[in-house]
């Protein structure tokens, strides 16, 4: 079955960690993308990836990092320079090379400090 | 960043009422997405549109790129309780990156 994998479900970061969320597609999408997503609001771009080896910063991408080493992997990390990382992150795919496609997403991770 | 202007923000229906909800921009987008999230879940593509005046539906869903390009309409008739999440909307500008632009969702609640 195609599709995206986030995982895991649920991560808890004591203060001072760095954490990474794993994020891995089988659809063959160039593009990935993680967003965040807080209570009541919409959807906030942190980072996004064209193409491998290669992302750029998105609206709120400090404190965040990631890595793009394979077309299928996307991971994030989340640093101890982001003082507020309890949210869901979703990470997102789309096959840009056949016009405005659609993104289609994982499942999300929920971020908790302990 | 730039984010959607969607309403309503939440509304409770009774079960069998129609919903209608829409999404306004001061850009001018070239495709128009409607998704729905359940809790604890991804959002779920619902439809996609990418010409003016496009009307698509899917189901008991309909949802139509407006003639200004500014906006789009999602309509759900005879609503069930399965209904129930939030509904978003995004666009992607002309510009032509690879950026969508969400909408800040509209929560929906269906009374049985």
């Amino acid at each position: 079955d195609g599709g995206i994998t986030q995982s895991p479900k649920y991560l808890f970061r004591k203060e001072g960690q760095n954490v990474t969320l794993s994020c891995e597609q089988n659809l063959n999408h160039d593009a990935m993308y993680w967003y965040r997503q807080d209570p009541g609001q919409g959807l906030r771009l942190i980072y996004y990836s064209q193409i491998v080896n290669d992302f750029q910063k998105g609206d709120i991408a400090e404190g965040y990092s990631v890595s793009r080493e394979k077309k299928e992997s996307f991971p994030l990390t989340v640093t101890s320079a982001q003082k507020n990382p309890t949210a869901f992150y979703l990470c997102a795919s789309m096959d840009r090379w056949r016009g405005n496609q659609p993104q289609h997403f994982g499942d999300g991770t929920r971020l908790s400090i302990l | 960043g730039q984010q959607l202007n969607q309403s309503p923000q939440s509304m409770f229906i009774q079960e069998g009422e129609d919903v209608s909800m829409n999404c306004t921009s001061s850009s001018i987008f070239n495709t128009w997405l409607w998704y729905k999230q359940d809790p604890g879940e991804g959002p779920v593509l619902l439809i996609a549109l990418y010409k003016a005046g496009e009307l698509t539906s899917n189901g008991r869903l309909t949802a139509q790129f407006g003639i200004t390009r500014k906006d789009s309409f999602l309509n759900i008739s005879a609503s069930i309780p399965s209904d129930v999440g939030i509904y978003f909307c995004a666009g992607h500008p002309i510009s032509g990156t690879y950026k969508y632009i969400f909408g800040t969702g509209t929560r929906l609640k269906v009374l049985a």
